[in-house]
């Protein structure tokens, strides 16, 4: 079974400073995605981030950044110069192909960013 | 463009009512399409998903169910609502990896 744990229920962080979310996995899969997805409280779910497994290169999408360790199946995510608009909850989720790309979700961790 | 539609946007049923929440995606063809639930507090739990007519996926047993008459839209069912099944439940497509999810559902069992 694939499982995804976010240790951190809650976090804060200042406004213009840098946060890290903490995302571990556990799949027998070789060939798979990992992605952080953002619901703020609109409820919308926004795709943050995704990473390939068969990448090494760290995924970066401007302020957004991932730490991806394959071997210690790890995925955090790092906030640079954090503002206002990211307060939200961030789910890191894992997907394969057998599975038709079904997101498997961790339960989240709810970040606020404080003026 | 893409455009994903889930209606109703909330709905209030009482406990042993039918269940219909409808999903449609606009300017695609053949997407795979998921249903997940978000209880109060928690994560999103994968219900369904298909990845084309005809062909459902249950990932959780429960008494709801799933269908895909066409091939832009989802419908989740039940025929008698749960307590439990109360929560926020979200449509999503996708053409190849990443997904991209509707507006979702309030629903309220009493």
């Amino acid at each position: 079974a694939q499982t995804v744990t976010q240790s951190q229920p809650e976090m804060s962080v200042q406004e213009a400073e840098t946060v890290t979310l903490s995302c571990t996995y556990d799949t027998s899969e070789n060939n798979y995605y990992l992605f952080w997805y953002k619901q703020p409280p609109s409820r919308q779910m926004i795709l943050v981030i995704r990473q390939e497994a068969y990448k090494q290169q760290n995924a970066t999408e401007n302020r957004f950044s991932v730490n991806f360790q394959k071997a210690a199946k790890s995925f955090s995510l790092k906030i640079s110069d954090s503002q206002l608009g990211d307060t939200a909850m961030y789910f890191c989720a894992f997907a394969y192909s057998n599975s038709g790309y079904a997101l498997n979700f961790g339960k989240g961790t709810s970040l606020l960013v404080t003026p | 463009s893409q455009t994903i539609h889930q209606w109703p946007a909330t709905l209030v049923q009482p406990v042993g009512s039918p269940l219909s929440l409808e999903c449609t995606v606009e300017g695609t063809s053949n997407p795979n399409l998921y249903w997940y639930r978000q209880a109060a507090g928690r994560g999103l739990q994968l219900l369904f998903y298909s990845v084309g007519i005809g062909q459902i996926s249950s990932e959780v047993p429960q008494n709801l169910s799933a269908s895909r008459p066409q091939d832009r839209q989802f419908i989740l069912s039940s025929k008698k609502l749960l307590l439990s099944d109360s929560g926020f439940y979200l449509c999503a497509w996708s053409a190849s990896v990443e997904q991209y999810f509707g507006p979702g559902t309030r629903l309220t069992v009493t």
